[in-house]
């Protein structure tokens, strides 16, 4: 089993919709992130956490909200999906500093 | 303001010669530096790291090199190999902020 999993792994959702995109660990890491990659711009940070009780924003939080469900789950949601969030989007754990990051495989996420 | 630059969006490097990534930052407060490969529907995976009380790190064919007066690192890979195309990321961690600063990324291509 792989230490970040992401799920779905492919979405296309229309204009407005509701969607979640879910995010476990089981490298019992307390800091969780979530990232989304657009061709030319990198990874640029959503969303972050460093335990159940803390959530913070990132660079690009607008038009996105989080929730820690537990230590091993920190779930994204995009409350109203527009087309501008049509992106490639990653999760992240990781015990600290020298430890770098262990990314999931990404959810690529279509707004039509 | 982009803190973590990666000036190459694409270098092709042929088969057995040595491929140089670089990278430059901006932020004096950057403590520790990674590079991450990302293959296509992947996430990114670990590759490297190096302290700023270091100036070199090797691992196999992987080297790394921090100037942290010209605020510069490179990532030397010799010899290259094909399995070695992908995206290489840039990732600064420190300077004030929470997580990991990532540069826009270099795509390396390996030609046999």
């Amino acid at each position: 089993d792989a230490d970040v999993t992401q799920t779905p792994r492919n979405r296309i959702t229309k204009t407005g919709k509701r969607i979640m995109l879910e995010c476990s660990q089981t490298k019992g890491h307390d800091r969780m992130y979530w990232y989304r990659q657009d061709p030319g711009l990198g990874l640029r940070l959503i969303y972050y956490s460093f335990d159940v009780k803390d959530i913070n924003k990132g660079e690009i939080s607008d038009g996105y909200s989080v929730s820690r469900q537990a230590q091993a789950k920190f779930s994204l949601s995009l409350e109203s999906a527009i087309p501008n969030q049509t992106a490639l989007y990653f999760c992240a754990t990781s015990g600290g500093v020298n430890y770098g990051y262990t990314f999931g495989s990404g959810t690529r996420l279509t707004v039509v | 303001d982009q803190q973590v630059k990666q000036n190459s969006p694409s270098l092709s490097v042929q088969e057995g010669r040595i491929s140089i990534l670089n990278c430059d930052y901006t932020n004096s407060m950057f403590d520790y530096f990674l590079w991450y490969k990302k293959y296509p529907a992947e996430g990114p995976t670990f590759l490297i790291s190096i302290s700023s009380i270091k100036d070199k790190n090797e691992d196999g064919r992987f080297t790394v090199f921090l100037n942290k007066s010209a605020k510069h690192l490179s990532l030397h890979i010799v010899p290259s190999q094909p399995g070695d195309s992908a995206v290489y990321f840039c990732a600064a961690w420190g300077g004030g902020a929470d997580g990991l600063t990532f540069g826009k990324g270099t795509h390396l291509i390996i030609q046999p």
